[in-house]
């Protein structure tokens, strides 16, 4: 079954430090992927989306994501992190067959001054 | 261009009522999809329109439906209220038959169901 997996449900890291979050997806074809963030109360913000092409995708606020075929993962990576990042952050994948979006159960980002 | 707006912004009910979410689709769409999203949880894919047809479904009950217009915006009508039925109601609008490969959503802000 088709299933996207964010394994962390809740980091923490300290203002200017690096950032990792994970997404792994499950399917037989590429799917696209996306990366969104939620601030409480809030819709959905798109931070970066891959289709095709280059695999290290660039986005807005300074983030970025790779995906990787071979793992499956779509992880999303920040270089220094701001206090404005804290949010929660959901990684999705659609698939040119379906009319939906998977979500994953999304992963809370807490950031230490 | 107008993007996704969706009424009313919070709602509250009592369990047994029935409630209808409004969704306007960003200008130029013609697709809209429904997902819930309850406390703490990623967006769940309720169902989708296309030319006022329902066009996919996830796995909700029928007591959750809806309607699309000819002008492409959409309504999300649930009977029979539930408790967990409280969430944050999203709404993305997408571009079908547009020549690409994948037809991306836009997401509306969402309207706050509470059920008590």
């Amino acid at each position: 079954a088709q299933s996207v997996t964010q394994p962390d449900i809740h980091i923490t890291v300290s203002e200017g430090a690096s950032l990792e979050l994970r997404c792994n997806y499950s399917y037989g074809a590429t799917p696209y992927l996306f990366w969104y963030v939620q601030s409480p109360g809030q819709g959905l913000q798109l931070l970066l989306k891959y289709f095709s092409g280059d695999t290290l995708v660039q986005g807005i606020k300074g983030f970025e994501a790779e995906f990787k075929r071979s793992q499956s993962s779509f992880n999303l990576r920040k270089p220094s992190v701001h206090w404005s990042d804290a949010a929660e952050y959901f990684c999705a994948v659609g698939w040119r067959a379906n009319n939906d979006m998977r979500f994953g159960a999304g992963t809370r980002l807490t950031v230490k001054p | 261009e107008t993007g996704v707006t969706q009424s009313p912004t919070h709602l509250i009910k009592t369990r047994g009522q029935q409630v209808t979410l409004r969704c306007s689709s960003q200008s130029g769409h013609n697709t809209v999809s429904w997902y819930q999203q309850a406390l703490g949880q990623g967006p769940q894919f309720i169902f989708q329109y296309y030319r006022e047809e329902e066009n996919g479904r996830g796995n909700f009950p029928p007591r959750f439906s809806g309607l699309q217009f000819p002008n492409y915006s959409s309504e999300l009508n649930v009977n029979a209220l539930e408790l967990d039925d409280s969430a944050l109601y999203l709404c993305a609008s997408s571009l079908a038959g547009g020549g690409s490969s994948y037809n991306e959503q836009f997401f509306g802000p969402g309207t706050r169901l509470t059920v008590l």
